[in-house]
């Protein structure tokens, strides 16, 4: 069984613009759920889609955010990038029922300059 | 706020000897507790998880306590290996499918 995909790996963009990130996850799981992962501060729970729609949200301004879709693949999106963004970007994917372990990709690493 | 808390950034131990991590949580309302172990460019993996019904789980070297009244979990390795240096997250959920996770503790396996 194929892990969750993340692309791209690495990506560098500048103060102002916006990025999107892709993950796909496992085959069969229908929850997806994003982190972001910076020194110091541990993994910061952005968001979590099942079955498309978001099913929980953290604190994070509204520059950030996300979609799934119905083949369970999801998108993040970051606008109007700021320095504090650089992070590495982890996506997980669950089956979503209760319980259930995340299971995670390889993260995107983001550059903001 | 902090809900999961890993106070000790990081921790050395001598190879074959326990390794023991310390998680603290301050949500009441958590259910389910995971241990996660990450290697440097790679995502977290998952390790071992207990429900609030236990106090023990066990899975190989690995076993994790839970102590409710204290709030407190702890991940012990035994016996340690040169391939368990990483970073170990502690995680926890309150059954609505957000999972919280620690900052994590820097775990040294010394020849």
């Amino acid at each position: 069984k194929a892990g969750v995909t993340q692309t791209p790996r690495y990506l560098i963009k500048t103060r102002g613009q916006q990025v999107t990130l892709s993950c796909s996850p496992i085959s069969g799981h229908r929850s997806v759920s994003w982190y972001q992962q910076t020194p110091g501060q541990g993994l910061q729970f952005l968001f979590e889609y099942f079955s498309e729609t978001q099913r929980n949200k953290g604190n994070f301004p509204g520059r950030f955010s996300g979609r799934q879709f119905s083949n369970s693949r999801s998108e993040m999106n970051v606008s109007t990038l700021e320095l504090g963004d650089s992070a590495l970007y982890l996506c997980a994917s669950s089956s979503g029922l209760e319980d259930s372990p995340l299971h995670f990709g390889n993260g995107t690493r983001l550059t903001v300059t | 706020d902090q809900q999961v808390k890993q106070n000790s950034p990081s921790l050395s131990v001598q190879e074959g000897r326990i390794s023991i991590l310390n998680c603290d949580y301050t949500n009441s309302m958590f259910d389910y507790f995971l241990w996660y172990k990450k290697y440097p460019a790679e995502g977290p993996t998952f390790l071992i998880s207990i429900s609030s019904i236990k106090d023990k789980n066990e899975d190989g070297r690995f076993t994790v306590f839970l102590n409710k009244s204290a709030k407190h979990l702890s991940l012990h390795i035994v016996p340690s290996q040169p391939g368990d240096s990483a970073v170990y997250f502690c995680a926890a959920s309150a059954g609505d499918d957000k999972i919280i996770f620690g900052k994590g503790t820097r775990l040294h396996i010394l020849p």
